[in-house]
C-alpha cells in the first residue's frame, strides 16, 4: 500500500541556518510527490512538487527531490527565516491520481 | 477568487451531540475530498465527491459519518452521534480535475472538533 514517514518535530533552527526534513515513502507504481506547508492559524499550501524520479520541486527556496531509488522527497533550504515557522506535511499520489496520502508532518520553529 | 472555505473553524461539542462541518470549494471545482488530522498523526483521507457523486468513500471510519454535497457545489459532513475519538482538525480540498498526474488539491483551513 502507499504511506509516508516523515521526521519528527519539532524542528528548531537559529534565522539562516541550513534546514532538511526528511520524507520516505512506500507506494506502488510511480507516485507524484508533494511538500505542503501549514503557518499559524491558516489552511494547507502547497509547497512545491515532483511528478517523477530525479524532478526537482522548488519553491520560495525550499528544494526537494525525487529520489526512487532511496524512495526519499527530503525537503531543504539553505537558510531559513522566522517566517517559515509553520508544519510542513510530505505528501504522495498514487496511481489512481486522486487521494493523498500524507506524512504525520512536521513543525519547524525558527528563532531569530 | 475566493479559495476553500470552511465553516465553523472550531466546534467543542459534548459525546453524542450532532455536528456538522461545511465545507465551500473553489468554484468550478467538480472534485471534493474530505481529509481528518487526529491527534496531530498524519492526514488521512475521508471521502471523493465529483460533482454530487461520492466517487471514493474508503477512508469514511464508521456509519456515524455521513457526507453530501447536494447539487455538486458545497459539501456537508455530519457526525451523528460524535464520540470521543473523532476530535481532530477536518479538512476539505477541492481541485479542478482528477485522474491526472501532480495535479494540485487546494485546501481550506480546516475545522476543528473537540468532542468531549
Amino acid at each position: 500500500g502507499n504511506s509516508v514517514t516523515q521526521m519528527e518535530g519539532p524542528v528548531t533552527l537559529s534565522e539562516e541556518a541550513f534546514l532538511t526534513i526528511n520524507c520516505t515513502y512506500t507506494a506502488t507504481g510511480y507516485p507524484s510527490l508533494f511538500w505542503y506547508v501549514q503557518y499559524p492559524g491558516e489552511g494547507l499550501q502547497l509547497l512545491l512538487k515532483a511528478t517523477k524520479a530525479d524532478d526537482k520541486g522548488s519553491n520560495k527556496g525550499f528544494e526537494a527531490t525525487y529520489r526512487k531509488e532511496t524512495t526519499s522527497f527530503h525537503l531543504e533550504k539553505g537558510s531559513v527565516q522566522v517566517s517559515d515557522s509553520a508544519v510542513y506535511f510530505c505528501a504522495l499520489r498514487g496511481n489512481n491520481f486522486n487521494k493523498f496520502y500524507f506524512g504525520s508532518g512536521t513543525k519547524l520553529n525558527v528563532k531569530p | 477568487e475566493a479559495g476553500v472555505t470552511q465553516f465553523p473553524s472550531h466546534s467543542v461539542i459534548e459525546k453524542g451531540q450532532t455536528v456538522t462541518l461545511r465545507c465551500d470549494p473553489i468554484s468550478g471545482h467538480d472534485n471534493l475530498y474530505w481529509y481528518r488530522r487526529v491527534m496531530g498523526k498524519e492526514i488521512k483521507f475521508l471521502l471523493h465527491f465529483v460533482k454530487e457523486s461520492k466517487q471514493d468513500e474508503s477512508g469514511m471510519p464508521n456509519n456515524r459519518f455521513l457526507a453530501e454535497r447536494t447539487g455538486g457545489t458545497y459539501s456537508t459532513l455530519k457526525v451523528q452521534p460524535a464520540e470521543l475519538e473523532d476530535s481532530g482538525v477536518y479538512f476539505c480540498a477541492s481541485s479542478p480535475l482528477a485522474g491526472v498526474q501532480g495535479e494540485t488539491q487546494y485546501f481550506g483551513p480546516g475545522t476543528r472538533l473537540l468532542v468531549l
